[in-house]
Formats: C-alpha cells, sequence, structure tokens
C-alpha cells in the first residue's frame, strides 16, 4: 500500500511569507504527527491530529497550525517566515494515536523548506 | 522538561567493527522505538521494545531496554557499509503522550 506522501517536497519562501504543507498519510491511519528536523535542534515535535482533533502540541509559537480532514489528509500552516524556519518538515502516520503504546510511526520523506 | 538523550553523537567505524548507541531519558518511558535514518532519507523505524529489561535482536542488530526502562541501547556487531545513517531513539516520556526523539547518533562506516 502507499506510504505516507508528503507535497511539496521542497519550497523556497522569502522572510515574512507564509507557506502550507501538505501530508497523505496511510490508508486507515488516523493519527497524523508533524515533527521539524533541523541540524542543531535533531527532530523536534509539532503537533499531532487524530480524527481531526489536535491532540498534543509541542513548544512551537502560534505561528505554526495545522489540521485535519475528514479523509485523514493534514496540512501545517507556518506563518510570517523566519531565517530559522528552514528546516525538514517531516509528517508521520500511525493506525493510532500517540497516547497508545503501538504508536509506531511511518514517516513521509518530508517537505524540504527554505527560508531566505 | 522531559528529555531523552543519545550518546554518542558522532561515530566513525572501519568496516567489520561494532557499534553501539546509548539511549537515556530523564524519566521513565513506557516503550522505546528505535528508528533509522539514511543521508538524505527520512526516519524508518526499527524496533519497538516495552518490557523492562526487554532484549530483542535483528540480525546483526540487538537492541535493549533497561531495567528502569529509562535507557536503552542498539549494539551493531561487525558494521556493513549499508549500516551508515543516523540512529535515533524515541519514547514516550513520563506522562507525555507524544514519541520525543533523541538527539541522534550518526554513524559512519569507512570501508
Amino acid at each position: 500500500k502507499a506510504g505516507v506522501t508528503q507535497t511539496p517536497r521542497y519550497l523556497i519562501k522569502t522572510r515574512g511569507q507564509q507557506v502550507t504543507l501538505s501530508c497523505s498519510p496511510i490508508s486507515g491511519h488516523r493519527s497524523v504527527s508533524w515533527y521539524q528536523q533541523t541540524p542543531g535542534q535533531g527532530l523536534q515535535f509539532l503537533f499531532e491530529y487524530f480524527s481531526e482533533t489536535q491532540r498534543n502540541k509541542g513548544n512551537f509559537p502560534g505561528r505554526f497550525s495545522g489540521r485535519q480532514f475528514s479523509n485523514s489528509r493534514s496540512e501545517m500552516n507556518v506563518s510570517t517566515l523566519e531565517l530559522g524556519d528552514s528546516a525538514l518538515y517531516l509528517c508521520a502516520s500511525s493506525l493510532v494515536g500517540q497516547s497508545s503504546g503501538a504508536n509506531v510511526l511511518t514517516f513521509g520523506a518530508g517537505s524540504r523548506l527554505t527560508v531566505l | 522538561g522531559q528529555q531523552v538523550m543519545q550518546i554518542p553523537q558522532y561515530q566513525h567505524v572501519q568496516e567489520g567493527e561494532d557499534f553501539t548507541t546509548y539511549c537515556n531519558s530523564s524519566t521513565t518511558l513506557s516503550n522505546i522505538q528505535w528508528y533509522k535514518q539514511r543521508p538524505g532519507g527520512h526516519p524508518v523505524f526499527l524496533i519497538q521494545l516495552v518490557k523492562s529489561g526487554e532484549v530483542k535482536k535483528q540480525k546483526r542488530l540487538t537492541f535493549q531496554f533497561g531495567e528502569a526502562k529509562k535507557n536503552s541501547s542498539l549494539h551493531i556487531t561487525a558494521t556493513q557499509t549499508t549500516d551508515v545513517g543516523t540512529y535515533f531513539c524515541a519514547g514516550p516520556p513520563g506522562s507525555a503522550r507524544q514519541l520525543t526523539f533523541g538527539s541522534g547518533t550518526q554513524l559512519t562506516v569507512l570501508p
């Protein structure tokens, strides 16, 4: 079956712009989590959505937001981009929510955002 | 805050040598997972450990979960060039529900 699909794979924005990233989870997976990966900070948890509801949120400013649709597809938005937002944004889906012990994550290839 | 630490950050080994990475949490973990990220790739799930003192093997890879469920290790016997990548541990520390990833150990295998 198809894996986790993220679009776009690469994008370049300038400071102050906003960006929307999309994630289509594995069919049947209801949980979608977003992580930011940078060389200096590693994998940082952004938020998790389950059945269209945000379940968990990491320690990121309000400029970072997300949502999940009824088909489990998810989008994340970053407004007023800053240079420090340059990163690989990874989406991961799981069959059940992260509060479950069976919370194995399947990651997408990521969206690499460069902010100039 | 709740943290998951990994050491070493980098490791260079000659092909055929063994490799070990260690993961330590400041709080008890309900389970520990290990992921591998190849250069330019994305993290891929390797294994999950749930029980205190659990040991699991996958071919040349041996995973251990500490008795106190606060630490874990990944040991690779006789490394190969295909083992190159960054190995991450991840767990939901304490009362947290989301997976917190360790800082990762970047393994380089020299032929």
